[in-house]
């Protein structure tokens, strides 16, 4: 069965440091997404992207944040300066048919900033 | 703005019996839900997707329906087992297409 990808499943950096997340979704889908859980709380959304540019973007992603698809295979997600409060589990997904629904997510990159 | 509550927060069984997990959302105006599970420090599995045109599916042991004019939909697990432990998480798409979250139940099956 098909799969998102990401990488690396866990990295630790130093606050003030730049990060850049990856992540390969489904090759025919069309919607991407960036997701992330703090520890213990609810999943949030971040970021929706679509024909190359953000459909849609939450709070969160403020200007420290920038998503960008750089192939056709994959979607990252750069925090520019990371915070203390930028440690969650950060979820990559994809979907093919917006409308319909139907979101397949990768298994996660966890970021913990020191 | 929509919100989603899933009671009970946790839940704790011994194996064979069947569960019911509940899913409530604010705004009755969504395109569709799903149901996904997720186990401790991983990913997101979907399980069910219904729309909003849908009243249930079916996977297996799992069926989900769904009560759109209530804000309401249940996940109901059959004949447990201690695999289906998880955290299970429901989430619907309102206005666009991202995903809004419940805060999930945590589910412990025992032997």
């Amino acid at each position: 069965e098909p799969e998102v990808t990401q990488t690396p499943s866990h990295q630790v950096t130093q606050m003030g440091q730049e990060v850049i997340l990856r992540c390969v979704p489904i090759s025919n889908h069309l919607y991407f997404y960036w997701y992330r859980q703090i520890l213990g709380q609810k999943v949030e959304f971040l970021v929706s992207f679509y024909n190359n540019e953000i459909s849609e973007k939450s709070e969160i992603f403020d200007d420290q944040f920038s998503v960008e698809r750089p192939d056709g295979s994959n979607f990252t997600l750069k925090i520019r300066s990371t915070k203390l409060e930028d440690s969650a589990m950060y979820f990559c997904a994809s979907s093919e048919d917006r409308a319909r629904g139907g979101y397949t997510f990768g298994s996660g990159t966890r970021l913990t900033v020191v | 703005k929509q919100e989603v509550t899933q009671i009970p927060a946790a839940l704790s069984v011994p194996e064979g019996e069947n569960l019911v997990l509940n899913c409530s959302f604010t705004d009755s105006a969504i395109y569709n839900l799903q149901w996904f599970r997720q186990d401790p420090g991983k990913g997101l599995t979907s399980l069910l997707l219904i729309q909003s045109s849908q009243r249930e599916q079916t996977s297996g042991r799992l069926n989900a329906s769904l009560d759109k004019s209530s804000g309401r939909s249940t996940l109901y697990i059959a004949a447990s087992q201690p695999g289906d432990s998880a955290t299970y998480l429901c989430a619907v798409t309102h206005n666009t297409d991202k995903l809004i979250f419940g805060t999930g139940t945590r589910l412990q099956v025992f032997p």
